[in-house]
């Protein structure tokens, strides 16, 4: 069975400054993985999606995540915060790369942003 | 081009009663799924639609069911709630042969 750890509840980061949020993921067989981003009230943005090839993901936003298999992760980054970035991310991971494979969330990590 | 949509916005009812959530999917999608969010959780997988047919389920109980109409919109209901079913409840919708799944904004179901 798949599983995503997102380790950090919240997390606050001053505007101008880099972000880094984790996500592990256990899954035996070639993971398919995402990120999404969802804003207080509304649902899910998908940011990116990792299936193969190259292990650094360009996504939406100004966002990027990179795929280490060797320490089960995919963590999202971001060089520099803006204050419209504060919202909850969620990593996901799935078992095929077609649109109907059930995703398995994480519980998500809050990111404040800062003056 | 409309994306997912969802209906209503928010709803609450009463323990024990039952509820219908609707969902429009992304305009020539034709594989519908539910999903629970709990408060503080990350959404957890109810089952998904395709050909009207229930074809994946997770680990919800029977009071859970569905619909998928010709159209390719749907239905979620519950019966009987209970005050853990409180949460919100997004749609997400995709193309079997495809590979992005998209998100409604979600139903907010409180049980009281």
């Amino acid at each position: 069975a798949q599983s995503v750890t997102q380790p950090d509840i919240h997390i606050t980061v001053s505007e101008g400054a880099s972000l880094e949020l984790r996500c592990n993921y256990s899954y035996g067989a070639t993971p398919y993985l995402f990120w999404y981003v969802q804003s207080p009230g509304q649902g899910l943005q998908l940011l990116l999606k990792y299936f193969s090839g190259d292990t650094l993901v360009q996504g939406i936003k100004g966002f990027e995540a990179e795929f280490k298999r060797s320490q089960s992760s995919f963590n999202l980054r971001k060089p520099s915060v803006h204050w419209s970035d504060a919202a909850e991310y969620f990593c996901a991971v799935g078992a095929t790369n077609s649109g109907n494979t059930p995703l398995v969330f994480g519980k998500g990590t809050r990111l404040s942003v800062i003056a | 081009d409309a994306g997912v949509t969802q209906s209503p916005t928010h709803l609450i009812k009463t323990r024990g009663q039952q509820v219908t959530l609707r969902c429009s999917p992304k305009s020539g999608h034709d594989t519908v799924s539910w999903y629970q969010q709990a408060l503080g959780q990350g959404p957890q997988f109810i089952f998904q639609y395709y050909e009207e047919e229930e074809r994946q389920r997770g680990n919800f109980p029977d009071r859970f069911s569905g619909h998928q109409f010709p159209n390719y919109s749907s239905e979620l209901n519950v019966n009987a709630l209970l005050l853990g079913d409180s949460a919100l409840y997004l749609c997400a919708s995709s193309l079997v042969a495809g590979n992005t799944i998209y998100f409604g904004e979600g139903s907010w179901l409180t049980v009281v």
